[in-house]
């Protein structure tokens, strides 16, 4: 089963600022990598899918890049509801659809 | 709008059952596959178990595999997961979610206890 491991585990950003987080597979899963939101209390939403391809509605500062083991989630000026946690998932070797530990992006 | 609406959780005992149910609107449901994810109290997310379009495969996490079925009725919009022989650590929120392997829409939750 493929690891998907996240970090920082937690980020402390001033909203305006860029938030970058980071997701590493634990062997390559090509540009088969998602990233949700979830703020708390809700239900997580689907940002990014195929490294790099915004879901629909999601708005342009979030943007993703990355393939093989290496991913990358930028949030080009941090909007307040912008902080939540944010998980990547790889559907390369799926099932399982194994998903990152989380980064919780916290105002600074 | 898309909807997806999950209920069936609550209270059971160690080694005992819950039907989970999602009931979407909205869309055609019977061209989409459909999964469950489930987060347990504080932690992240882990995938539980999808089904492909039209129900011809269903698929299934290790750690509940021989325990829940995934099972859907296209004929009433909605989506379902047996889970038996239930263990403390399947406490958690259950989600529905549109699509596998990524999932697009995600319903609210509904949460599962298991305790004695």
């Amino acid at each position: 089963e493929i690891v998907m491991t996240q970090s920082p585990a937690t980020l402390s950003v001033s909203p305006g600022e860029r938030a970058t987080l980071f997701c590493r597979a634990s062997q390559s899963v090509s540009s088969d990598l998602a990233w949700y939101q979830q703020r708390p209390g809700q239900a997580p939403r689907l940002l990014i899918y195929g490294a790099s391809t915004r879901a629909t509605g999601i708005p342009a500062r979030f943007s993703g890049s990355g393939s093989g083991t290496e991913f990358t989630l930028t949030i080009s000026s941090l909007q307040s509801e912008d902080f939540a946690v944010y998980y990547c998932q790889q559907y390369n070797h799926w099932p399982p659809g194994t998903f990152g530990g989380g980064t919780k992006v916290e105002i600074k | 709008e898309v909807q997806l609406v999950e209920s069936g959780g609550g209270l059971a005992q160690p080694g005992g059952s819950l039907r989970l149910s999602c009931a979407a609107s909205g869309l055609t449901f019977s061209n989409y596959g459909m999964s469950w994810v489930r987060q347990a109290p504080g932690k992240g997310l882990e995938w539980v178990s999808s089904i492909s379009d039209h129900g011809g495969s269903t698929y299934y996490a290790d750690s509940v595999k021989g325990r829940f079925t995934i099972s859907r009725d296209d004929s009433k919009n909605t989506l379902y997961l047996q889970m038996n022989s239930l263990r403390v650590e399947d406490t958690a929120v259950y989600y529905c979610a549109k699509d596998s392997p990524i999932c697009s829409l995600w319903g609210q939750g509904t949460l599962v206890t298991v305790s004695s």
